[in-house]
């Protein structure tokens, strides 16, 4: 089946600086990705959708400025969690959609 | 705005039978899904059931669906210690291309030998 790979799995950061997530669809163009923010013992919650060529449309409560998505092409996705705090600890999850929604294994970020 | 609930926790024997439920709000939904997560990973899907179907079965799963009722439930036969995980139901809506998926809130499964 299609893989979505997300990179990193997981990475420390330091309060103030920002890190970039990477989704890619390995063997199919996507031209619309999903991220979601998952809390522990939580439900995913979907932060916005990415469009290729296009800007991201976020849902309601999640900070455009601080959670910058770019698709730059149809197998691309980067999310950057700009100037992370303690708070943006959690576990992020791309997906991207053939036939069937496919996900990323994640990335856990942990703001130190 | 979807709501989409499950009961957070559920436990059976090795053996045993699971049923995993999950209710949803939405009338307009179309597509179900189950999905399972295991401890650090991302989501796998299970199966899924198109909202005009009552009954779907793929090997040990059956899923049923209650339009009426909006409900859908996973039964998962012959329960083994490595289908411990979190489950998730999901629903998509036709207005969305199928493409945004609502997830409930997850229903943590242990089988214990």
């Amino acid at each position: 089946g299609a893989v979505v790979s997300q990179h990193p799995s997981w990475v420390i950061c330091k309060s103030g600086t920002s890190v970039k997530i990477e989704c890619r669809s390995l063997d199919f163009q996507a031209t619309t990705m999903f991220w979601y923010r998952q809390f522990p013992k939580q439900s995913l919650m979907l932060m916005a959708t990415s469009n290729e060529g296009s800007k991201a449309t976020y849902e309601q409560g999640v900070e455009k400025d601080k959670f910058l998505i770019n698709h730059a092409s149809l197998t691309l996705s980067t999310l950057t969690v700009t100037s992370a705090h303690p708070e943006d600890s959690s576990f992020y999850i791309c997906s991207a959609t053939r036939t069937e929604a496919f996900f990323g294994q994640g990335t856990r970020l942990t703001v130190v | 705005g979807e709501d989409v609930e499950q009961s957070l926790f559920l436990s059976v024997r090795e053996g045993d039978s699971s049923v995993i439920n999950c209710t949803y709000t939405d009338s307009s939904s179309t597509y179900l899904y189950w999905y399972k997560q295991e401890p650090g990973a991302g989501l796998q899907l299970l199966t899924y059931i198109f909202s005009n179907m009552d009954m779907k079965q793929d090997q040990r799963l059956t899923v049923l669906l209650n339009k009426k009722d909006k409900h859908l439930s996973l039964r998962i036969a012959d329960t083994q210690t490595g289908d411990s995980a979190i489950y998730f139901c999901a629903e998509t809506e036709l207005n969305t291309g199928f493409q945004k998926l609502v997830f409930g809130t997850g229903t943590r499964l242990l089988v214990s030998p």
